[in-house]
């Protein structure tokens, strides 16, 4: 089995871009898909990012995803940052048991 | 617009169980596997295991294998999750959320916060 790593937690201004990253312990970041969760304090998990890079109706065209192969890692990038964006941000995707691994989550804050 | 209603809080003591149940409602309950996942007060998420109604069999990760047992009842549109011998450290909100293609949660409950404590 692999782990996600994630920065414990990020800081940015409001309109400035922040981007957060999931890197992949052993195996290709490639192989499976990675999905992206917001969470605000006292909330469920709402997923933001699917497969990677695909956004679901209604998260706004600031948020976009990407992976990258030579850091073994995959992204999620927030532009034009909003207060409203201040959550915990987790990474997740599934190893060869078809089991769900997260990341240990990104607490990003809005300054 | 699918909606998935979870029971509500509970306390348990050490060495009880608890079941936890997740209506779902806005669409084809069968045709998608139900995930259960918890959260540990300050912590991230964690995946537990999950069914697909119409297959039936349960999937559950390693670290909780033998003492999970998730169910679905397509009559009901509910599925359940029941964790057993409890232990402190079990105290958590747990989540259901609908699965898609690629493990992909795209809707979730709205967690039921679950103590225990002697």
């Amino acid at each position: 089995n692999f782990m996600l790593a994630q920065p414990h937690s990020v800081s940015e201004s409001p309109g400035k871009t922040v981007t957060i990253s999931c890197t992949r312990s052993s195996g290709s970041i490639a192989s499976t898909y990675v999905h992206w969760y917001q969470q605000r304090p006292g909330s469920a998990p709402t997923n933001v990012i699917y497969e990677n890079d695909q956004r679901p109706s209604g998260v706004p065209d600031r948020f976009t995803g990407s992976i990258d192969s030579s850091s073994n890692s995959a992204s999620l990038t927030i532009s034009g940052l909003e207060t409203e964006d201040e959550a915990d941000y987790y990474c997740q995707s599934y190893d060869s048991s078809d089991q769900g691994v997260f990341g240990g989550g990104t607490k990003l804050t809005v300054l | 617009q699918v909606l998935l209603v979870q029971s509500g809080a509970e306390v348990k003591k050490p060495g009880s169980s608890v079941k936890v149940s997740c209506k779902s409602s806005g669409d084809t309950f069968s045709s998608y596997a139900i995930t259960w996942v918890r959260q540990v007060p300050g912590q991230g998420l964690e995946w537990i295991g999950g069914v697909i109604p119409i297959f039936v069999t349960p999937h559950y990760a390693q670290k909780f294998q033998g003492r999970v047992t998730i169910t679905a009842d397509e009559s009901t549109s509910t599925a359940y999750m029941e964790l057993d011998s409890l232990k402190s450290d079990d105290t958590a909100v747990y989540y259901c959320a609908r699965e898609r293609s690629s493990f992909r949660l795209d809707y979730w409950g709205q967690g039921t916060p679950d103590t225990v404590s002697s």
